[in-house]
């Protein structure tokens, strides 16, 4: 079972680049998510999107877009990256249903900016 | 807002012995509460969840944790930690509501060391 799966798992990008991260899953899920890991901060939610064409912004969207282009995928997009984008990001879903269902996280991208 | 708040940043445990992982939540309503446990290099790995019902919820790989609504705490408990469980353990609250808002507010985690 692949749950949820992000690629790349490594980069690093020079300042004012622009990448974009992507995110799958294959459970079927509704809502997807993508979050930043920072030291010392725990995670915190950039967007999120509740079912296919829907996006929503989290706690720390600036700098950053989103798009839910099917149901299986949700990527992420820095347009000209910063070095305070520098970050493990993880990308999560969420089955359908109600909203106490739990949220499946893949294993991150470690996004560094020079 | 809806915040969560682990007071411990790193913990120390001797292998064998019992442990407690403290989480106090803000929100205005019953919460969705959620412990994930994220190993070095790796994503978040769910131990347990609480919505309602028994205030005492138990998990994956013999965790289990209470919750306390007058505390506002739902902390993590093993009887007996492994060297296994070394890693970085974090208290979730859901955002969940009928306003559309959604996704998970994290405490900061907590890392854990296992004493040989």
């Amino acid at each position: 079972n692949a749950g949820v799966t992000q690629t790349p798992k490594f980069q690093v990008l020079k300042t004012g680049q622009s990448m974009t991260l992507q995110c799958a899953q294959d459970m079927n899920h509704n809502s997807m998510y993508w979050y930043r890991q920072d030291p010392g901060m725990g995670l915190r939610l950039i967007y999120y999107s509740a079912s296919e064409g829907t996006t929503d912004k989290g706690e720390v969207p600036n700098g950053y877009n989103v798009s839910r282009l099917n149901k299986r995928e949700f990527s992420l997009r820095l347009e000209s990256a910063a070095p305070s984008q520098t970050s493990v990001y993880f990308c999560a879903s969420r089955p359908p249903g109600k909203a106490n269902q739990p949220q499946h996280f893949g294993d991150g991208t470690r996004l560094s900016i020079l | 807002a809806q915040s969560v708040t682990q007071p411990d940043i790193h913990i120390t445990v001797s292998e064998g012995a019992s442990l407690e992982l403290r989480c106090n939540y803000s929100y205005g309503a019953t919460p969705y509460l959620f412990w994930y446990v994220q190993s070095p290099g790796q994503g978040l790995q769910l131990l347990l969840k609480y919505f309602s019902g028994d205030t005492l919820v138990q998990g994956i790989k013999g965790f289990e944790a209470e919750f306390k609504r007058s505390q506002s705490s739902f902390n993590l408990r093993k009887p007996s930690v492994h060297w296994s469980d070394a890693a970085e353990y974090f208290c979730a609250v859901g955002l969940y509501s009928g306003g559309g808002a959604d996704g998970l507010t994290f405490g900061k985690g907590t890392h854990l060391i296992i004493q040989p």
